[in-house]
């Protein structure tokens, strides 16, 4: 079965510093990725999604993701941390043979400190 | 407005007792599914529906029934909830033209069971 692994539950980082999520998949055929944020008493919200078509993904509020086969991974970043992105972040995977089925990882909460 | 709207949002409800946790969307999605969150374990997909009469398991189905008459709705039904359903549950709907897209999530429903 798919599994998810985000490394690291928490993360804290300076304000203007790199924001670096890792997230790691298991299937040996490249899934969909997505990343979500959760804002505090709040539903998820998309960040940005992987489906093939470029490796390099761009999402909204300067965060961007890099989907590496050869690693099976799709870390999230954006170079300068603003104090609105502490929040939790969630990557999740579907596989492309089954769209309805989403695994989740377990979460990176982001604190950021001025 | 679009929206995905879930209620109630908070319930108290002892053990044994059936309950129904409603959800709606208004964006004309075929697609729609239900997961609890959990500390450190991130989402659990309960289940999800593809469209109206078509329903499959996630990963943790055991202990609630779906049902998808209607595209709007998709009810949760716990028909005998026990205190390890106890957590924070999320629908969510999305369009799922060509492959899994974006989900909107609704705002939550907090269940205690005592």
């Amino acid at each position: 079965a798919q599994s998810v692994t985000q490394l690291g539950s928490h993360v804290s980082v300076s304000e203007g510093a790199l924001v670096l999520l890792r997230c790691n998949y298991s299937s040996s055929v490249p899934p969909y990725l997505f990343w979500y944020v959760q804002y505090p008493n709040q539903g998820l919200q998309l960040l940005l999604k992987y489906t093939s078509a470029a490796t390099l993904v761009k999402g909204i509020n300067g965060f961007e993701a890099e989907f590496k086969k050869s690693e099976t991974s799709f870390h999230l970043t954006k170079p300068s941390a603003h104090m609105s992105d502490a929040a939790e972040y969630f990557c999740a995977v579907s596989e492309t043979d089954s769209w309805g089925k989403f695994q989740f990882g377990a979460g990176t909460q982001v604190v950021v400190t001025p | 407005e679009a929206q995905v709207t879930q209620n109630p949002r908070y319930l108290i409800t002892v053990t044994g007792k059936k309950l129904t946790v409603t959800c709606s969307q208004n964006m004309n999605h075929e697609y729609m599914s239900w997961y609890r969150q959990d500390p450190g374990l991130g989402l659990r997909q309960i289940y999800y529906s593809m469209n109206v009469e078509v329903t499959d398991k996630g990963d943790v189905p055991e202990g609630y029934k779906v049902s998808r008459k209607e595209k709007r709705n998709f009810p949760l039904i716990l028909e005998s909830p026990s205190p390890n359903q106890t957590s924070l549950y999320f629908c969510a709907s999305s369009l799922m033209a060509g492959g899994p897209n974006e989900q909107f999530f609704g705002p939550g429903t907090r269940l205690t069971v005592l």
